[in-house]
């Protein structure tokens, strides 16, 4: 398995421009999970998913942020419109169960860059 | 309200000596905790876990202490090696809402 894909790895865009970000989880995985990291927050969890429907949102910052998961195979973060402050990295998880024990696998992540 | 602290943004080590890495909760209803390692341009990766239940896991030269009564865990490598040098995060799991919150990140350092 190629484990966690995410795409793109670097995105630069101007403020005020719709920005999605995209995650393809691990075959049989039945969570996944949204995370932004700054250096402030840490790695902050936005929504996560179990068999494709949301089960929390709490941390989506704003209505600008949206998330989906069409299916078991794709899920995308949205932010429209983009603003500099959502500059940071966003990392997307799967896991199978909750895998507290077990753990998250993350991807390797898509910096966003918003000027 | 950061509900898992690493207080220590950085540490430096000499290779071969002892890495203590110190994480601080407040929430009574974490029962799990984790590390992950987090290598630059790559995401976190699982390195060991602890269950609220025990005091301590170890795994190579790895090893997590918990202290519940202080809300304090602990990682430990020894010996410590160059290819550590990475950012630890520390994590814990919510049994109530099964969210994991992760704190803020040390970055180690190991020199030779």
């Amino acid at each position: 398995d190629a484990g966690v894909i995410q795409s793109p790895r670097h995105e630069v865009t101007e403020m005020g421009q719709e920005v999605t970000l995209r995650c393809k989880p691990i075959s049989g995985h039945d969570y996944l999970f949204w995370y932004r990291q700054t250096m402030m927050r840490g790695l902050e969890l936005l929504i996560y998913f179990n068999n494709n429907v949301p089960i929390d949102d709490s941390g989506m910052p704003e209505d600008r942020f949206s998330a989906k998961m069409p299916n078991a195979s794709f899920s995308t973060l949205k932010i429209q419109p983009s603003e500099p402050r959502d500059s940071a990295v966003y990392f997307c998880a799967s896991s199978f169960l909750q895998g507290a024990n077990y753990g998250y696998t993350f991807g390797s992540g898509t910096r966003l860059t918003v000027v | 309200d950061q509900q898992v602290k690493q207080n220590s943004p950085s540490l430096s080590v000499q290779e071969g000596r002892i890495s203590i890495l110190n994480c601080d909760y407040t929430n009574s209803m974490f029962d799990y905790f984790l590390w992950y390692k987090k290598y630059p341009a790559e995401g976190p990766t699982f390195l060991i876990s602890i269950s609220s239940i025990k005091d301590k896991n170890e795994d190579g030269r790895f090893t997590v202490f918990l202290n519940k009564s202080a809300k304090h865990l602990s990682l430990h490598i020894v010996p410590s090696q160059p290819g550590d040098s990475a950012v630890y995060f520390c994590a814990a799991r919510n049994y109530n809402t099964d969210k994991l919150i992760f704190g803020t990140g040390t970055r180690l350092q190991v020199f030779p």
